[in-house]
């Protein structure tokens, strides 16, 4: 099983929704960070959240993490179209942080 | 621009050829990566560099072979392809090789093997 798993798999919203995305992982981590993926495109860094840090807000985007639950979330508020990606949560070990371990992303639509 | 380049972007080849996938990046970092997505969006590390030493070789097959010729540059060399090695190949770069700066991908290589 992996390290990261989001959750859920595919979401469809309205725009101007709020979209949530979930990650959970297994083990320790130093840091997790998100990123997002358009169609035939690489991936794109959003934001970077410390594991002694709680909530991470960059613009429209807000990172929580527990790491007693051993979870942290991306909340995307008003979303619009234009945010319609893919987006995976990454995790960078304590032991081994050289190598982030990617989950296999949450598919977001969003429907104008 | 500033960014992480690769190529080709399509290659479409026969079972039991070699190819390259070239890698640049211009933006100064000292580590650069090898990443593999497959169908299902599954993204598995591959090989790391830093500095033109390897430092993640990740229970590949040794067919895949890469190649730093300088820090700017993380080429990969797949001999014999199969089938199984159809996916999308991302090469990527960080300041440095803690995990502690984001990653920067190209857009990636979508390798077909028929």
């Amino acid at each position: 099983s992996q390290q990261g798993e989001e959750d859920p798999q595919a979401l469809s919203i309205q725009e101007g929704e709020n979209a949530t995305m979930n990650c959970s992982y297994k083990t320790s981590i130093n840091n997790l960070q998100w990123y997002r993926q358009n169609s035939g495109r690489g991936l794109v860094h959003l934001i970077l959240i410390r594991s002694n840090e709680r909530e991470k807000h960059s613009g429209r985007l807000r990172v929580t993490l527990d790491t007693s639950k051993k979870s942290s979330s991306l909340l995307i508020t008003a979303s619009r179209a234009a945010d319609t990606a893919s987006y995976f949560c990454a995790t960078a070990l304590i032991q081994g942080a050289q190598k982030l371990v990617f989950g296999q992303g949450t598919r977001l639509t969003i429907n104008p | 621009d500033t960014a992480v380049s690769q190529t080709p972007k399509y290659l479409v080849t026969q079972m039991g050829n070699d190819k390259s996938i070239k890698c640049e990046q211009n933006l100064g970092h000292d580590t650069m990566y090898w990443y593999k997505q497959d169908s299902k969006k599954f993204l598995k590390i591959m090989f790391s560099y830093n500095n033109k030493e390897l430092i993640i070789n990740e229970t590949v097959p040794n067919r895949f072979s890469p190649k730093s010729p300088d820090k700017a540059h993380l080429n990969l060399h797949i001999n014999s392809l199969e089938l199984g090695d159809s996916a999308v190949y991302f090469c990527a770069s960080s300041q440095d090789g803690t995990g502690s700066s984001p990653l920067h991908f190209g857009n990636g290589t979508r390798l077909t093997v028929t």
